[in-house]
């Protein structure tokens, strides 16, 4: 069964201090991994898609990675502001269905 | 470029009724996908339309019913009510491609 699987579940940090968050996947045929943030009470907001393992993205603090088996989302010197929801999610087809984790609530304390 | 629009913003049901929610993709898209996300969980994959069809449904039973217009927009309706249903009901759009872009939300509460 396909499953995608985050950690850790919540992330509290100081100020500049960095940071990974996980998402593992077991799927078959992984046509594209999505990181978006989500913010309480709204929306989710797109930040990347990976296609291929090796493939890095980055956007201002934020860059995510993409293993045969997992990515990561790396935060540099987070700021109170970076304070949301991150979610992943995998699609295996090219429609863009989407399958989630359960996402990882992350805290920035100044 | 205008984005996804939801509406309503908020609504309130008992259970059994009926309720239709109203998406409007983001200018350009052709494709229109809905989630439920239940509290402190990631979004679940309802169904997806595309040309006015049905392009593939996840593992809601078929009271969660749908429909896409000519000119894109489209809608949610869901029948019979549970208390379960209450959740947030988010819409997505994309054009030709996986990238998903979500609207607002819906947030529905049954009674």
């Amino acid at each position: 069964e396909d499953q995608v699987t985050q950690s850790p579940e919540a992330l509290r940090l100081q100020e500049g201090e960095s940071s990974s968050l996980n998402c593992s996947y077991t799927v078959s045929g992984l046509r594209g991994l999505f990181w978006y943030r989500q913010d309480p009470g709204k929306g989710p907001e797109f930040l990347f898609t990976l296609y291929s393992a090796g493939e890095e993205k980055e956007k201002e603090r934020l860059k995510a990675t993409l293993t045969k088996k997992e990515s990561f989302l790396h935060i540099t010197a987070p700021k109170p502001e970076d304070s949301a929801t991150y979610l992943c999610a995998v699609t295996t087809d090219s429609w863009g269905k989407l399958q989630f984790g359960a996402g990882t609530q992350v805290v920035v304390t100044p | 470029e205008t984005g996804v629009t939801q509406s309503p913003t908020h609504l309130i049901k008992t259970r059994g009724q009926q309720v239709t929610l109203r998406c409007s993709s983001q200018s350009g898209h052709n494709t229109v996908s809905w989630y439920q996300q239940a509290l402190g969980q990631g979004p679940q994959f309802i169904f997806q339309y595309y040309r006015e069809e049905e392009n593939g449904r996840g593992n809601f039973p078929p009271r969660f019913s749908g429909l896409q217009f000519p000119n894109y927009s489209s809608e949610l309706n869901v029948n019979a009510l549970e208390l379960d249903d209450s959740a947030l009901y988010l819409c997505a759009s994309s054009r030709n491609g996986p990238e998903q872009f979500f609207g607002p939300g819906t947030r529905l509460t049954v009674l």
